[in-house]
């Protein structure tokens, strides 16, 4: 059980295209989705916190209006890269938490990943 | 902003050697540190949640613990076997959910 997918696991666009990513919880109900993005020899970095049904948060340095997120429904998140350049190259992962968890010991579940490549 | 940080970077073993890896952190309040294996191409697999201090917890050959006062915890594995090979990664778990992770420790075990 708890099993995330994510798609598509690659993609290779032009600069100055739009490309949505999808994540989906498969066998759960997931209240809270989080973004993270990896950049080569760095760590899994948080990008936005998306919780269905509201207006994703966003940390520090992450443009809303370039990573546009959506979770509109328990199972379901996307995040739109708008407008891609070369320097939005990177993976980008997400995870999500099970519906009605209130412990701090709640574990997130992963994608796969997606490799965004910008040319 | 905590910082985590996950030494060693790499490590090679023979399969059969026991082996374990270090994660770091400030000592400061957090909700729960969590171990992650990251195989390539995979989802990361949840290993571990912990939260208190002396926390210890194991599965099959792989155990961790957890020192909040210090701020480290300690991943070991038992006769590593080539299966193992993954990154190990870390996280701190901070209000609202948000993981703070290392950088990760890449393990390879050669057969």
């Amino acid at each position: 059980g708890a099993v995330v997918s994510q798609h598509p696991s690659w993609v290779i666009c032009k600069s100055g295209t739009s490309v949505k990513i999808e994540c989906r919880s498969l066998d759960f109900q997931a209240t809270t989705m989080f973004w993270y993005r990896q950049f080569p020899k760095q760590s899994l970095m948080l990008m936005a916190t998306s919780n269905e049904g509201s207006k994703a948060t966003y940390e520090q340095g992450v443009e809303k209006d370039k990573f546009l997120i959506n979770h509109a429904s328990l199972t379901l998140s996307t995040l739109t890269v708008t407008s891609a350049h070369p320097e939005d190259s990177s993976f980008y992962i997400c995870s999500a938490q099970q519906f009605g968890g209130r412990t701090s010991t709640d574990t997130q579940y992963f994608g796969p990943g997606t490799r965004l490549t910008v040319l | 902003i905590l910082n985590v940080e996950q030494s060693p970077q790499s490590l090679h073993v023979q399969e059969g050697d026991s082996t374990n890896f270090t994660c770091s952190f400030p000592s400061s309040n957090f909700y729960a540190l969590h171990w992650y294996r990251w195989e390539t191409a995979k989802s990361p697999e949840a290993l571990f949640v912990m939260t208190l201090n002396g926390d210890e917890k194991k599965k099959g050959r792989i155990s961790a613990t957890l020192n909040t006062k210090e701020g480290y915890s300690y991943l070991y594995i038992k006769g590593s076997q080539p299966e193992d090979s993954a990154t190990y990664l870390c996280a701190l778990r901070h209000q609202g959910g948000k993981l703070i992770f290392g950088q990760g420790t890449e393990l390879s075990v050669k057969p």
